[in-house]
């Protein structure tokens, strides 16, 4: 089954405690992506990866790090978090490539909700 | 930047109608729109995908057109049914970057 899995679902933590929230995906798609959600604000991205070795911001990069060593893995890793930072973290993954259709929809996990106090 | 804007931004209509969801962008440079649906609690279900080079794209009882050069798509849904109670979201790609509105929440009445 096709599935982009993040864990943790739900995180309670401190100001300044670093903590990373994995995200893996079993489709092989090249490019991966990580968003959070706050109400009246949709869904902005934060970083993305077209590949291994190969990541860039997205609209709302500041405070948070991300890696690609291998396909499916693409940790977002937040060095020092801050209450500005709680809210609902999505990771999504697609087909990278031209050419259109089903093959490149993005499949997204089911969310981490992140509280900083 | 791009900007994404759905209207309305909730909506509530008894069960059979016919309705139609609104999504724009400020730039029309886009590779392709996607529809999605998000339910309470989880994550987010792709509909339909329409490449820049398309018009519309159909699955079932939706059908989701795109208009590049007014910068707009709609979604449209026929015969409501309680179960599409969700919220709907569009997403611009473009510059591999994905844009996305802040949705519309969707309440079919049963």
């Amino acid at each position: 089954e096709a599935q982009v899995t993040q864990n943790p679902r739900y995180l309670i933590t401190v100001t300044g405690k670093k903590l990373t929230v994995t995200c893996s995906q079993n489709m092989n798609h090249e490019y991966m992506s990580w968003y959070r959600q706050d109400p009246g604000l949709g869904l902005r991205q934060i970083y993305y990866s077209m590949n291994v070795e190969v990541t860039d911001k997205g609209d709302v990069p500041e405070g948070y790090k991300v890696s690609r060593k291998e396909k499916r893995n693409f940790p977002l890793i937040l060095e020092s978090p801050s209450p500005n930072q709680t809210s609902l973290y999505f990771c999504a993954s697609r087909r990278q490539g031209t050419g259109g259709g089903a093959k490149n929809i993005q499949y997204f996990g089911a969310g981490t909700r992140l509280s900083v106090l | 930047k791009q900007e994404v804007t759905q209207i309305p931004a909730a909506l509530s209509v008894p069960e059979g109608e016919n309705l139609v969801l609104n999504c724009s962008f400020t730039d029309s440079a886009i590779y392709n729109l996607q529809w999605f649906r998000q339910d309470p609690g989880k994550g987010l279900t792709s509909l339909l995908l329409i490449q820049s080079s398309q018009r519309e794209q159909t699955s079932g009882r939706l059908n989701a057109s795109l208009d590049k050069s007014s910068g707009r798509s709609t979604l449209y849904i026929a015969a409501s049914q309680p179960g599409d109670s969700a919220t709907y979201l569009c997403a611009a790609y473009n510059f591999n970057k994905f844009y996305f509105g802040s949705g519309t929440k969707l309440n079919v009445k049963p």
